[in-house]
């Protein structure tokens, strides 16, 4: 079994804060990240797709950095807004077929 | 309409049973997947398939059996279904491409209950 792990696992924050979460994946025979943005009752949805070390994306407010070398990624969101609420899953894949996910970050923008 | 269409959306069913979940997807996608999700855990991949005659076994395969009847339908079958397969099962697409660089796009999920 191949561990992905996501911190912290919840966060609430302040409307108007910065903040930025961790995903964590061996560093070995690594393939490429993904990052999505999961809201309550509704599917997945693909923000980021990385697949370099040293790797910067960035979608509006929300960007995300890649070191494979170390195992981390992290994902930035700049100036949080309640419709930011959501769980945010990275999903890393070796050089296998198969995606593994992290158990996800929680995030609650508190108007 | 949605491009992944997962039916049926909600099940309570027994245990033993036979159960279906059908996935279809208007998106063209070569690549489909079934994975399910429990509290606590991240997705786990059941099954996926590459192309029409392309099935491969996930993480988590057994006590499960998939269908690809077409580019655009996937099924996932759980030949008698017990409860610690209670779950939430979602069906994804992608396209191919360089590097696995394509992201997946889910459907909306099922959300399976076995008594």
């Amino acid at each position: 079994i191949l561990n992905v792990e996501q911190s912290p696992q919840s966060l609430h924050v302040q409307e108007g804060d910065s903040t930025n979460f961790t995903c964590s994946f061996p560093s070995s025979n690594f393939y490429a990240l993904h990052w999505y943005r999961w809201e309550t009752a509704k599917s997945p949805e693909a923000l980021f797709v990385m697949t370099l070390n040293g790797d910067e994306k960035k979608k509006g407010r929300i960007s995300a950095t890649l070191n494979t070398k170390e195992g981390y990624s992290y994902l930035y969101i700049k100036g949080s807004q309640p419709e930011d609420s959501a769980t945010y899953l990275c999903a890393f894949k070796n050089t296998g077929n198969q995606f593994y996910f992290g158990t996800g970050t929680s995030l609650t923008v508190i108007p | 309409d949605a491009d992944v269409t997962q039916t049926p959306r909600n099940r309570i069913t027994k245990t033993g049973k036979r159960i279906m979940l059908e996935c279809s997807q208007t998106k063209g996608h070569d690549r489909m997947y079934w994975y399910r999700q429990d509290p606590g855990l991240g997705l786990r991949l059941i099954y996926y398939s590459f192309d029409v005659k392309d099935i491969n076994k996930g993480e988590i395969s057994d006590g499960y059996s998939v269908s690809r009847q077409a580019q655009a339908k996937f099924s996932l079958s759980l030949e008698s279904a017990i409860p610690n397969q209670t779950a939430l099962y979602f069906c994804a697409t992608s396209a191919p491409g360089q590097g696995y660089n394509q992201p997946q796009h889910f459907g909306d999920g099922t959300r399976l209950s076995i008594l």
